[in-house]
């Protein structure tokens, strides 16, 4: 089982990005899954949930109105349109897979965002 | 959606036991049997080393174990080995399709 992100970047405030996430190895259509953030030198911060067929997602209060978290189940894929970026949003972004047990049994390796003018 | 509390650090000798706490309220790690926790080496990924409280994965040394009481859950780590030097975090369901870290603590076996 394995996820990869991919997108980070270096974006200036107000600026958006998109992150994916490949998924391998696992039935990917078949499991809920997260993005999970850790600012540098600080804590995980979970920041958003999609549902297994995509029909809901569900957001930090933090990044609600200005991420959108989707899939395409087709191709195995996740992404993570960041809008609205702000100097607090930088941060290393993972993947995570939901093990149907409301843990994170799968993590991709991160992806880097650093939002400076 | 206030994070969980944790100790900052940690720490115990070689071949010790260690507690790590992890504080929330009745709306999270009270309220659910959905606590987990992870280990993170610097640079890497976290590690699923317990899921709902009490059950470890597959290849998580049974030295790892887990336990809740009212709002504090808590992994408790036996016969302390170097490598088992990280940091680590909890997470709780809280309702909702939310979630919830801890702050992390830095475990150091001296």
């Amino acid at each position: 089982e394995q996820l990869v992100e991919s997108g980070g970047g270096v974006v200036q405030p107000g600026g958006s990005l998109r992150l994916s996430c490949a998924a391998s190895g696992f039935a990917f259509s078949r499991f809920n899954m997260h993005w999970v953030r850790q600012t540098p030198g600080k804590g995980l911060e979970w920041i958003a949930f999609i549902r297994w067929n995509g029909g809901d997602q569900y957001y930090a209060d933090s990044v609600k109105g200005r991420f959108i978290f989707s899939r395409d189940n087709s191709k195995n894929t996740l992404y993570l349109h960041m809008n609205s970026l702000r100097a607090d949003d930088t941060a290393v972004y993972y993947c995570a897979k939901d093990g149907n047990n409301f843990a994170f049994d799968v993590w991709g390796q991160g992806t880097m965002v650093t939002v400076s003018s | 959606q206030s994070a969980l509390t944790q100790p900052p650090s940690a720490s115990g000798s070689p071949g010790q036991s260690v507690t790590i706490s992890c504080t929330g309220a009745s709306s999270d790690v009270g309220g659910y049997e959905y606590v987990s926790w992870f280990q993170q080496y610097p640079g890497k990924a976290p590690k699923l080393m317990i899921y709902e409280v009490t059950k470890r994965p597959s290849g998580v040394p049974n030295r790892f174990s887990g336990s809740k009481s009212d709002n504090t859950a808590s992994l408790t780590v036996s016969g302390l080995q170097a490598e088992d030097e990280a940091n680590y975090y909890c997470s709780s369901y809280a309702g909702n399709n939310i979630w919830v870290f801890g702050g992390g603590t830095k475990l150091t076996v001296l």
